[in-house]
């Protein structure tokens, strides 16, 4: 197993589009995680699942995010009609229920 | 949001010294974890502790718990310049949410 692994690294749109990032966990973790980070912050929780359902999803996150893990594998995480405000490091991690998580290298998103 | 805050914001010290970094937080936690960040790479677990336990060692870290004062304390012992990273501390909330929520971060450079 090679670790979580996230698709794009790097992601640059114009503004309104709309962008969709891939994360494929460590394939025995039921629970996954994604977050935004933004330059000298801590990662911002978004949402996670546990397998294919969503348990929880940020306040903060409009409706423009949507995210979601079809048969418990990998995740996806779609941005519709991109702002500049959505410039950061999106951030994908699994784990295991109580354990730690394992994080992916990002993907980091810039919009112009 | 997010629920810890650590202290200090910055940190910076001469190689074979002692960092020390607290985390405080706000509610019932599952367990405490702190993770390291180089400058835009992913995060990586160092350290979990339990609810129930006070302190945990692993190599040169040292975590100690204090679950009535809502606060966690992170020691490096005989720092490396290699050490110089950004550190968080992630709380994992109790039953029903399970929801892993991350700190602002403690930036601490080692200076060589």
């Amino acid at each position: 197993d090679t670790g979580v692994s996230q698709d794009p690294r790097h992601k640059i749109t114009k503004r309104g589009q709309n962008v969709t990032f891939r994360c494929d966990p460590i394939s025995e973790h039921n629970r996954l995680y994604w977050y935004r980070q933004t330059l000298g912050q801590g990662p911002e929780f978004l949402t996670y699942f546990q397998n294919e359902a969503q348990l929880e999803k940020s306040r903060l996150l409009s409706d423009r995010f949507s995210a979601e893990r079809p048969k418990g594998s990998f995740s996806t995480l779609e941005i519709q009609r991109t702002e500049q405000g959505d410039s950061a490091m999106y951030l994908c991690a699994s784990s295991l229920v109580l354990t730690e998580a394992f994080f992916g290298q990002g993907t980091r998103l810039t919009v112009v | 949001s997010q629920q810890g805050e650590e202290d200090p914001q910055a940190l910076s010290i001469q190689e074979g010294e002692n960092a020390t970094m607290n985390c405080s937080y706000k509610t019932s936690i599952n367990n405490l974890q702190w993770y390291r960040q180089n400058s835009g790479r992913g995060l990586v677990h160092l350290i979990l502790i339990r609810s129930n336990e006070r302190e945990k060692h692993s190599g040169r870290l040292r975590v100690t718990l204090d679950t009535s004062k809502k606060s966690s304390s992170l020691l490096i012992t005989a720092s490396r310049a290699a050490d110089t990273a950004s550190y968080f501390c992630a709380t994992l909330s109790g039953a029903g949410s399970y929801q892993l929520t991350f700190g602002k971060g403690t930036k601490l450079s080692v200076i060589p």
